[in-house]
């Protein structure tokens, strides 16, 4: 059975800060996908990573992910209070199924 | 453009009711769909998904069904809720291989 382990599961920075969410998985999955959820709302798709070496950027977020070691990083530079929200990771599985990790409620502090 | 359209919203509803929540995908044909939950403060549980109609899998085994009358409409039903039901359901779509679910903005299920 897939496991998806994320952590931290809290993390509470200071804007202007960097830090770095980490996401492993315990099987073999060639596709990884993070999201966001604001509190109260729906799933929000941040990025998708389909290969080995992948790294996707958007604004103050870049995703990568390692296959070998199973472990994909979610890293945040000079941390705003927008970003402040939870952050899941999930990994492909057989079919068309996904694994969610517990996600990372981050919240940015001015 | 794609759309998706989940409801109720919120729903109150006693112990031994029935339940009928409903999605609706627009835009493209032949999805994929999952119904997910999520219980407070925690991730998403696959509870079923289907990739045509009168395909479906069961990922948990609960009093919970789920079914798919039209190609772009699936529906979570359940004949006696259970207080352990209670949790945000998320219905989601995608409809390439590679492509990230697009989910519904949920319906905030109380059982009381």
């Amino acid at each position: 059975e897939l496991k998806v382990e994320q952590n931290p599961l809290f993390l509470s920075m200071q804007e202007g800060k960097n830090y770095t969410i980490y996401c492993n998985y315990s099987t073999t999955s060639d596709r990884l996908y993070w999201y966001r959820q604001d509190p109260g709302k729906s799933l929000e798709s941040l990025f998708v990573l389909l290969s080995n070496g992948a790294v996707k950027q958007e604004g103050r977020l870049m995703a990568s992910l390692d296959t070998k070691a199973r472990l994909s990083t979610l890293h945040i530079t000079a941390a705003v209070h927008d970003l402040s929200a939870t952050y899941f990771c999930a990994v492909h599985t057989s079919g068309s199924r996904l694994t969610f990790g517990e996600g990372t409620q981050l919240t940015v502090n001015p | 453009s794609q759309t998706i359209h989940q409801w109720p919203a919120t729903l109150v509803q006693p112990v031994g009711s029935p339940l009928s929540l409903e999605c609706t995908v627009e835009g493209t044909s032949n999805p994929n769909l999952y119904w997910y939950r999520q219980a407070a403060g925690r991730g998403l549980q696959l509870l079923f998904y289907s990739i045509g109609i009168d395909q479906i899998s069961s990922e948990v085994p609960q009093n919970l069904s789920a079914s798919r009358p039209q190609d772009r409409q699936f529906i979570l039903s359940s004949k006696k809720l259970l207080l352990s039901d209670s949790g945000f359901y998320l219905c989601a779509w995608n409809n390439l291989a590679n492509s990230p679910l697009h989910f519904g903005n949920g319906t905030r299920l109380t059982v009381t």
